[in-house]
């Protein structure tokens, strides 16, 4: 079956470290990769995408995410925290044609620390 | 350029009542798309559609109804509130893709239902 796993649910870094946010799916085929932000009482923003082009992505406020395919990963990293990083994050899976219908994983809260 | 709006923002429900969840965007996107957002759950598709006329259920449609009249208009209606329709309800719109091509989903600020 068709699916995609956020390893840590909650994930505490302080400010100006390394952020790692864990996003594995289960395919047969390299579907389509999103990783969205939700900050409190919001709705969902796209940080970035991969659609093939490039196993390395970046994205907006200075995340980027690499896709690998051996390990059916796209884990998200951002090299140095910031307060205003705080916010839960999304991995999204689409496994159809087009990218448009998405599968979420369960969301890592990301607490940033002073 | 307001987006993707939703209407209302809170809503609170007895069980058994019925209401509709209003939905609009003004990108002339053809998908649209209903997601609802639990905790420890993500967010799972109730309905989506991907033009006016053509309306397909998601991982979660049972209780919802949906329809897709005009383009830019995708309301989702709860039929008779169950308090475990108790939720955060997330409208999106994107551009259909195709091949390598696909399209950032702009989402709505969401709304906010608790069924007593």
């Amino acid at each position: 079956a068709q699916s995609v796993t956020q390893l840590g649910s909650h994930v505490s870094v302080s400010e100006g470290a390394l952020v790692l946010l864990r996003c594995n799916y289960s395919s047969s085929v390299p579907p389509y990769l999103f990783w969205y932000v939700q900050y409190p009482n919001q709705g969902l923003q796209l940080l970035l995408k991969y659609t093939s082009a490039a196993t390395l992505v970046k994205g907006i406020n200075g995340f980027e995410a690499e896709f690998k395919k051996s390990e059916t990963s796209f884990h998200l990293t951002k090299p140095s925290a910031h307060m205003s990083d705080a916010a839960e994050y999304f991995c999204a899976v689409s496994f159809t044609g087009g990218g448009n219908k998405l599968t979420f994983g369960t969301g890592t809260q990301l607490k940033v620390e002073l | 350029n307001a987006g993707v709006t939703q209407t209302p923002k809170f809503q609170v429900l007895k069980t058994g009542q019925s209401m509709t969840l209003q939905c609009a965007q003004d990108m002339n996107h053809e998908y649209m798309s209903w997601y609802r957002q639990d905790p420890g759950m993500g967010l799972r598709l109730i309905h989506y559609s991907v033009g006016a006329g053509i309306t397909d259920q998601g991982e979660v449609p049972n209780g919802y109804n949906v329809s897709r009249s005009t383009t830019e208009d995708f309301p989702l209606r709860l039929l008779s509130a169950a308090p475990s329709q108790t939720s955060v309800y997330f409208c999106a719109s994107s551009s259909i893709g195709g091949g390598q091509e696909t399209y950032e989903q702009y989402f709505g600020p969401g709304t906010r239902l608790t069924v007593t």
